[in-house]
């Protein structure tokens, strides 16, 4: 079974500019769930997908968006980007949001110049 | 506020000895814990849990313990191999309320041969 992918892997972005980024889950998947990873701050929760729904939410500016198609696919995008948005953003799937069933993805390494 | 906190950034063993991380939480709410592995260039991979009704788990080389009265929880490996070398992430959620994971920063564990 093919693992959770992300693209692109890497990008490149200037401050101001928007990205956005790919997650496609493990089939079968319905849940997948984002997260900011910064060498200062560790992993943080972004949001989480479920059915084409967000069902929770971290503690992000609004800039910080994300959508899930009706094949379990998500997108995650960030408006007039800041330096400070320069980190690995990791997606993870799971069959229905059972934390301990996460799986991540290798993740896009977004660098804000 | 860092709810789950891993206050040794770092920690070389060698090989064949045991390796002991530690974590300690913050909210009293979190009833589930887990570790992760993350090697560079990969996401996070699930290595153990422990839910809140019990005081230790064990998977091969892999155990860990939950002090729930100190709010900590270790992890411990034994014995330890060069291939362990990675970035370990603790982690914790509240399953009664929200399925997102709330992480340490990580500790970066060298096995040296």
């Amino acid at each position: 079974k093919a693992g959770v992918t992300q693209t692109p892997r890497y990008l490149i972005k200037t401050r101001g500019q928007q990205v956005t980024l790919s997650c496609s889950p493990i089939s079968g998947h319905r849940s997948v769930s984002w997260y900011q990873q910064t060498p200062g701050q560790g992993l943080q929760f972004l949001f989480e997908y479920f059915s084409e729904t967000q069902r929770n939410k971290g503690n992000f500016p609004g800039r910080f968006s994300g959508r899930q198609f009706s094949n379990s696919r998500s997108e995650m995008n960030v408006s007039t980007l800041e330096l400070g948005d320069s980190a690995l953003y990791l997606c993870a799937s799971s069959l229905d949001g059972k934390t301990y069933e996460q799986y991540f993805g290798p993740g896009t390494r977004l660098t804000v110049t | 506020d860092q709810q789950v906190k891993q206050n040794s950034p770092s920690l070389s063993v060698q090989e064949g000895r045991i390796s002991i991380l530690n974590c300690d939480y913050t909210n009293s709410m979190f009833d589930y814990f887990l570790w992760y592995k993350k090697y560079p260039a990969e996401g996070p991979t699930f290595l153990i849990s422990i839910s809140s009704i019990k005081d230790k788990n064990e998977d091969g080389r892999f155990t860990v313990f939950l002090n729930k009265s100190a709010k900590h929880l270790s992890l411990h490996i034994v014995p330890s191999q060069p291939g362990d070398s990675a970035v370990y992430f603790c982690a914790a959620s509240d399953q009664g309320g929200s399925e997102k994971l709330v992480f340490g920063k990580g500790m970066k564990l060298t096995v040296n041969p």
